[in-house]
């Protein structure tokens, strides 16, 4: 079992929609969490980092941790064709500074 | 500016050769990383440093190596006993619990 899970969709939306993303983890050790969008054949990029549970808004983006339930989730409001990408979760442990990714879901805005 | 360099952006690699793929990065950071990228697919880590001239292998290490002999640079070499290295490869860096930057990825073609 992978110790970061995501639902790797595609999950399509239509323009205006709130994308809802979610990861889950195995390891209580896991105590710092991102989002990373990447766009096709291009390097992920940060959106979000979150290092306590609760909520984390950032414009249209906002991230939830739910460390008892071991449960990351992204919303993306009023989404945007350009919001069409793979978006990634990571997770640092406490000790140590090895990142470890979810397996990514591909978000499509449809017009 | 500061931030990750990967070279060169498009690479081929004819049956039974070696290639190494180059990886730069002026933010300073301790800890590098290398990863694996399919069509479709998450990220898969390859080697991670977290120090110089000290690396240790990630989940899908076969067929590859790395050095880590300046903390500026984490190049990978694939090598002939990879047998499938068709993808699209990631390299990025970190610093302690801070957020991981990515270089904008090496598309690796075998010929």
């Amino acid at each position: 079992q992978k110790e970061v899970e995501q639902d790797p969709g595609p999950l399509s939306v239509p323009e205006g929609a709130i994308v809802s993303l979610n990861c889950t983890y195995s390891n209580s050790a896991f105590q710092y969490f991102m989002w990373y969008r990447q766009y096709s054949r291009k390097g992920p990029e940060l959106l979000m980092y979150t290092y306590s549970s609760g909520n984390k808004e950032d414009g249209r983006f906002t991230a939830q941790v739910d460390k008892s339930s071991k449960y990351i989730s992204l919303f993306i409001r009023d989404s945007q064709p350009s919001d069409s990408a793979t978006y990634l979760c990571a997770t640092l442990k406490a000790a140590g500074n090895k990142l470890t990714f979810g397996g990514g879901t591909r978000v499509l805005v449809k017009p | 500016d500061g931030g990750i360099t990967q070279s060169p952006k498009y690479l081929f690699r004819k049956e039974g050769q070696n290639v190494t793929l180059s990886c730069e990065q002026n933010l300073n950071h301790d800890a590098m990383y290398w990863y694996r990228q399919d069509p479709g697919q998450g990220l898969r880590l390859i080697y991670y440093s977290q120090i110089v001239n000290d690396f240790q292998k990630g989940d899908i290490a076969e067929g590859y190596s790395v050095s880590r002999e300046k903390k500026e640079s984490f190049p990978l070499t694939v090598t002939s006993a990879q047998k499938n290295p068709t993808a699209f490869y990631l390299c990025a860096s970190n610093q302690g619990k801070a957020e991981a930057f990515f270089g904008q990825g090496t598309r690796l073609t075998v010929v």
